[in-house]
């Protein structure tokens, strides 16, 4: 069965600019989560959604925004950008959220 | 915040070789994993081990766990060019459901000389 997609795979964009994320997961995952990933803080937690209702949140701004639609396909928004949110960004799905977790390629977003 | 801390940050060994990486980790947990990633690439998942276990084995992949010291190790045997990547350990938070989240280590890249 087909993995989980993250499109896009790569963007740049210009401080001050916002970027949509999009995150297909597994066929019948209902749990989406994103991850941001730095040379600097490694991995860490955004948000998680479930049937189209966050249940968890990682402590990142309310700059960092997302949703998730009935078909389970999620996206992530971020507003007003700034240089230090260049990163890779994951995006995982898992039946229920808990446990095994499996990643997409990731967007990896330049802020210029 | 990065709960795990891993060590070595970086190991280098020849093709054969036993590849050792160890883990820290700070809370209490429900489950410790190991993921893998390549060069910039999605995180795999290699293996999940549960609190109330010690030991585990999969495939060339042994994984240890000690909750007494808040520790675990992943041992990769025989190891091949191919396991060159990023290795990162991830607990789950103990007392519930963590809902997709995960609290990753900082890492440690292992290079496998041909």
């Amino acid at each position: 069965k087909a993995g989980v997609t993250q499109t896009p795979r790569y963007l740049i964009k210009t401080r001050g600019q916002q970027v949509t994320l999009s995150c297909s997961p597994i066929s019948g995952h209902r749990s989406v989560s994103w991850y941001q990933q730095t040379p600097g803080q490694g991995l860490q937690f955004l948000f998680e959604y479930f049937s189209e209702t966050q249940r968890n949140k990682g402590n990142f701004p309310g700059r960092f925004s997302g949703r998730q639609f009935s078909n389970s396909r999620s996206e992530m928004n971020v507003s007003t950008l700034e240089l230090g949110d260049s990163a890779l960004y994951l995006c995982a799905s898992s039946f229920f959220g808990a446990n095994v977790l499996t990643f997409g390629a990731g967007s990896r977003l330049t802020v210029l | 915040s990065q709960q795990g801390e891993e060590d070595p940050q970086a190991l280098s060994i020849q093709e054969g070789e036993n590849a050792t990486m160890n883990c820290s980790y700070k809370t209490s947990i429900n489950n410790l994993q190991w993921y893998r990633q390549n060069s910039g690439r999605g995180l795999v998942h290699l293996i999940l081990i549960r609190s109330n276990e010690r030991e585990k084995h999969s495939g060339r992949l042994r994984v240890t766990l000690d909750t007494s010291k808040k520790s675990s190790s992943l041992l990769i045997t025989a190891s091949r060019a191919a396991d060159t990547a990023s290795y990162f350990c991830a607990t789950d938070e103990g007392g519930g459901t963590s809902y997709g989240k995960l609290t990753f280590g900082q890492g440690t890249i292992l290079t496998v000389h041909p």
